[in-house]
């Protein structure tokens, strides 16, 4: 079955940096599109990144554009998010979904998150 | 970007009930590509529709999407207690992908 586990959440000073990653298992992760979405504490979703099955296209929210940067590994079949100059904003669970073959698809399955929090 | 606005932000209903959750867009949607996610407190969004009015896998036919262009609609036929919940809809046919605000169904 399809998984997905996010680590690397903690907490993390203002302008810091921290990397998340995903690790995946149960499907041909080569094949999909993999995204990143996040939730602030009480909020709702906000869709952040995705990388196509290649790496070779990637798109980002405009609040995380030249800050964040995805990357994935699909010899290790894991994902990973570059998140710099952090702020109080960015805190928030972040989410690791899959999506399917194209970058233009919604997100069928989710990890459970990880929480980041930016604080000092 | 595409702001999709979700109304209404709370719903109020029994269960039985027919619950009707409106998305509308500030731009036409590409393709229709458009999605409804079902969030429970402390889990992760579940998938339920893709594409306008495909069901994802599992997804029971109680659930039914409509729309095109910039108004879309979930509709849930018959009201399950396991169905108050929050939902949100998302475009993802032009980059960057987003999501309304959500829209809360509470039970009456």
């Amino acid at each position: 079955q399809v998984q997905l586990v996010e680590s690397g959440g903690g907490v993390v000073q203002p302008g810091r940096s921290l990397r998340l990653s995903c690790a995946a298992s149960g499907f041909t992760f080569s094949s999909y599109a993999m995204h990143w979405v996040r939730q602030a504490p009480g909020k709702g979703l906000e869709w952040v990144a995705v990388t196509s099955s290649d790496g070779n296209d990637r798109y980002y929210a405009d609040s995380v554009k030249g800050r964040f940067t995805i990357s994935r590994d699909n010899t290790k079949n894991t994902m990973s998010l570059q998140m710099n100059s952090l702020g109080a904003e960015d805190t928030a669970v972040y989410y690791c979904a899959r999506g399917k073959g194209r970058v233009t698809a919604p997100q069928a399955y989710w990890g459970q998150g990880t929480l980041v929090i930016v604080s000092s | 970007e595409i702001v999709l606005t979700q109304s209404p932000a709370t719903l109020s209903l029994s269960p039985g009930e027919r619950g009707t959750l409106s998305c509308g867009a500030s731009q036409s949607v590409t393709s229709n590509y458009l999605a409804w996610y079902q969030q429970k407190p402390g889990l992760a969004p579940r998938l339920l529709i893709y594409d306008t009015s495909n069901r994802a896998t599992g997804i029971p036919d109680r659930f039914s999407g409509s729309g095109s262009g910039t108004d879309f609609t979930l509709t849930i036929s018959r009201l399950e207690p396991e169905d108050f919940a929050v939902y949100y809809c998302q475009q993802y046919g032009t980059s960057p992908y987003t999501f309304g605000q959500g829209t809360k169904l509470e039970i009456k």
